[in-house]
């Protein structure tokens, strides 16, 4: 139980276009999905708190124009890169906590997004 | 600040050779103390949570304690198959953010 399905896995876009990256629980409900961001070697990087029905939460210093969160149902929270630059190639994972668990649940992870901006 | 370091950053063992993961963390009120397995290209898996100090959890040849400044992941008798990073990370009183640290890379050879 409790897989987070994100799509695609890989993507290689070329500067200035904008790239989605979805992120779906499959057999659980989620009103939040957490967006990371992870270079190689480093930490985990919370990018933004996606709400259901709700504005994201950014972390300081993530541009909220750049990095778009639509997260329209309880099983579906999207990413958009905006005018994606070679700076943002990176790693990014969503996450989610089912709903009507504790707030110290642990978190269940997507498999990752590979981007690669040429 | 909260904080999560891990050491070593990479460690190399023998099958069969035993050793442990080190994860020191500085928080604001401890709500949850988290392992996680990542292979590579892959999301984190979940192995334990550990919530007070004093708290111990095992699974297969994992085992996970935790102090009021530490945790450590113990690695009994590791097989190639259990390489990968392992990533410590904490939940604050907040309860909102869960941090985490830049986790240990565990290689084990034949």
């Amino acid at each position: 139980g409790a897989v987070v399905s994100q799509h695609p896995s890989r993507v290689i876009c070329k500067s200035g276009t904008s790239v989605k990256i979805e992120c779906r629980s499959l057999d659980f409900q989620a009103t939040t999905m957490f967006w990371y961001r992870q270079f190689p070697k480093q930490s985990l990087m919370l990018m933004a708190t996606s709400n259901e029905g709700s504005k994201a939460t950014y972390e300081q210093g993530v541009e909220k124009d750049k990095f778009l969160i639509n997260h329209a149902s309880l099983t579906l929270s999207t990413l958009t890169v905006t005018s994606a630059h070679p700076e943002d190639s990176s790693f990014y994972i969503c996450s989610a906590r089912a709903l009507g668990t504790a707030y110290n649940s642990p978190l269940h992870f997507g498999n990752g997004t590979r981007l690669t901006v040429t | 600040e909260d904080q999560v370091t891990q050491s070593p950053e990479a460690l190399r063992l023998q099958e069969g050779e035993s050793s442990s993961l080190n994860c020191s963390y500085t928080v604001s009120g401890l709500r949850g103390l988290f392992w996680y397995r990542q292979d590579p290209g892959k999301g984190p898996e979940f192995l334990f949570t550990l919530y007070s100090a004093g708290e111990e959890k095992e699974k297969e040849r994992l085992k996970a304690t935790l102090t009021k400044k530490e945790s450590f992941l113990h690695i009994t008798a590791p097989k190639p198959e259990d390489s990968a990073t392992y990533l410590c990370a904490v939940l604050n009183t907040g309860g909102f953010k869960t941090i985490f640290g830049a986790g240990t890379r565990l290689f084990v050879k034949a």
